[in-house]
């Protein structure tokens, strides 16, 4: 079945490393994505991986792939308030046009 | 390069009536996509087109709602009539070749009262 969940909220110190995790149900996706969505803006790829990898960094992004257990997260070194966005967990199918998205996890930045 | 527009921004509507989404897609892009985001939820697929040929519409709710997309080229979604479970936020997107990154419009926000 098609499903992604992730959890709704994460609230990190400025500075710190903010770690948002995802699970998807069917492993026979081709690519994983990572979307970014600011207040007022429209959805902003920020990072794939192909499901052929285990790792994928840029810049102050890594994502990291678990095929064995259907697990994606996005770490973000060094937080930034301009890091304070929808952060939403997607896949999609190498034949399919459709993009399977979660819910979205709203990152918070304390001071 | 301009990227996707959609027109309005925001739209408030009561229940019963009519409204009409506008998507203007990349220039030179053929694929054109649907999406909404209901009630803060995860953001569902509604229908992707080719051109002006409708090449998946398994997304679409139910008959209330009708895409179309006349010369290929901007899009709209009209939602006829409306009801209190549409309100959310209506993504559209483009892409140049089928597997190719979707790029996507800053949505429009909207309230059925």
């Amino acid at each position: 079945g098609e499903d992604v969940e992730q959890s709704l909220f994460l609230s990190v110190r400025e500075g710190d490393s903010s770690v948002i995790n995802c699970t998807y149900t069917d492993s026979s996706s081709t690519y994983l994505y990572w979307y970014k969505q600011e207040p007022g803006a429209g959805l902003q790829l920020l990072t794939y991986i192909f499901s052929n990898m285990d790792m994928k960094q840029d810049q102050r992004l890594t994502v990291l792939l678990n095929k064995k257990d259907k697990h994606l997260s996005l770490r973000i070194a060094d937080t930034q308030t301009g890091d304070s966005a929808i952060y939403f967990c997607a896949e999609k199918f190498e034949s399919a046009s459709k993009i399977i998205f979660g819910s979205g996890t709203r990152l918070s930045i304390r001071p | 390069e301009a990227g996707v527009t959609q027109f309005p921004s925001h739209s408030v509507i009561e229940k019963g009536q009519t409204v009409t989404l506008r998507c203007d897609p990349i220039s030179g892009h053929d694929n054109l996509y649907w999406y909404r985001r209901v009630m803060g939820k995860e953001i569902k697929f509604l229908l992707h087109f080719v051109k002006e040929s409708k090449q998946d519409e398994s997304g679409m709710p139910n008959n209330r709602f009708l895409a179309e997309r006349t010369g290929g080229t901007y899009s709209t979604l009209k939602v006829q009539p409306a009801e209190l479970e549409d309100s959310g936020v209506y993504f559209c997107a483009s892409s140049l070749g089928q597997g190719g990154e979707q790029f996507f419009g800053p949505g429009t926000r909207l309230t059925v009262l």
